[in-house]
């Protein structure tokens, strides 16, 4: 079947770093997305990776390893403002989005 | 980025109406629409996949008849949840593709809530 893992809860501190860890096994891979979602709000668009490696934007970043079924968001200078729930999502080999049940990330002065 | 406009962003009927939510792609056609229903504090749970012109593709356990869908164009795809009861109360979002796109882009969300 497949599967989507990644932690449920984190806990950071305002101005820190947090690394946000995602395991995947999937039928296909055509691609990683990351989206942040805030209660009550649909999810926003973070980052796509399909290729190895890491990406950056800004203070939020996203690796990706296809051959571990890995991947990592890691958000940087934490702002109380991030406190919100990361999700992860992988397009299979359809083009369908599988999803993971969500990280929420809670921030702490 | 591409623009979902969901509407309405809230709504509260009564229990055994109908009620109606619509997903538009703004700037873009969406070739593929997806409906996705959210419990509190659960992750998004892919109802059904439409694609433009064509019947809608249900997850298993899903009931097509009490949520019908049509995407009879480009830019609109309709949810209608029928004869709706409390435990349909939920936090609805469309998400729509183009034929180009990898990414799907985000409605606003509805909040049902069955009285």
């Amino acid at each position: 079947g497949q599967n989507i893992d990644q932690p449920t809860e984190m806990t950071a501190t305002e101005g820190a770093i947090v690394q946000i860890n995602c395991t995947y096994q999937t039928s296909g891979f055509n691609g990683l997305f990351w989206y942040q979602q805030h209660a009550g709000e649909a999810p926003t668009f973070l980052s796509y990776n399909v290729l190895d490696g890491l990406e950056e934007k800004g203070r939020f970043s996203s690796f990706l390893s296809r051959s571990k079924g890995y991947s990592y968001l890691l958000l940087k200078e934490l702002q109380m403002k991030d406190s919100a729930s990361y999700l992860c999502a992988v397009m299979d080999s359809n083009y369908q989005l599988i999803w993971g049940a969500g990280t929420k990330l809670i921030i702490k002065p | 980025g591409a623009v979902v406009s969901q509407h309405p962003s809230r709504v509260i009927c009564k229990s055994g109406t109908s009620v109606k939510i619509e997903c538009r792609s703004l700037d873009f056609q969406a070739t593929t629409m997806f409906w996705y229903r959210q419990f509190p504090k659960q992750s998004l749970m892919l109802m059904a996949t439409s694609n433009e012109g064509s019947k809608a593709t249900y997850e298993q356990g899903v009931e097509k008849d009490k949520f019908l869908i049509n995407h009879a164009s480009l830019t609109l795809s309709t949810l209608t949840v029928t004869s709706a009861h409390p435990e349909d109360s939920s936090f609805y979002i469309c998400s729509a593709r183009g034929i180009r796109d990898t990414e799907a882009f985000f409605g606003q969300g509805t909040r049902l809530t069955v009285v």
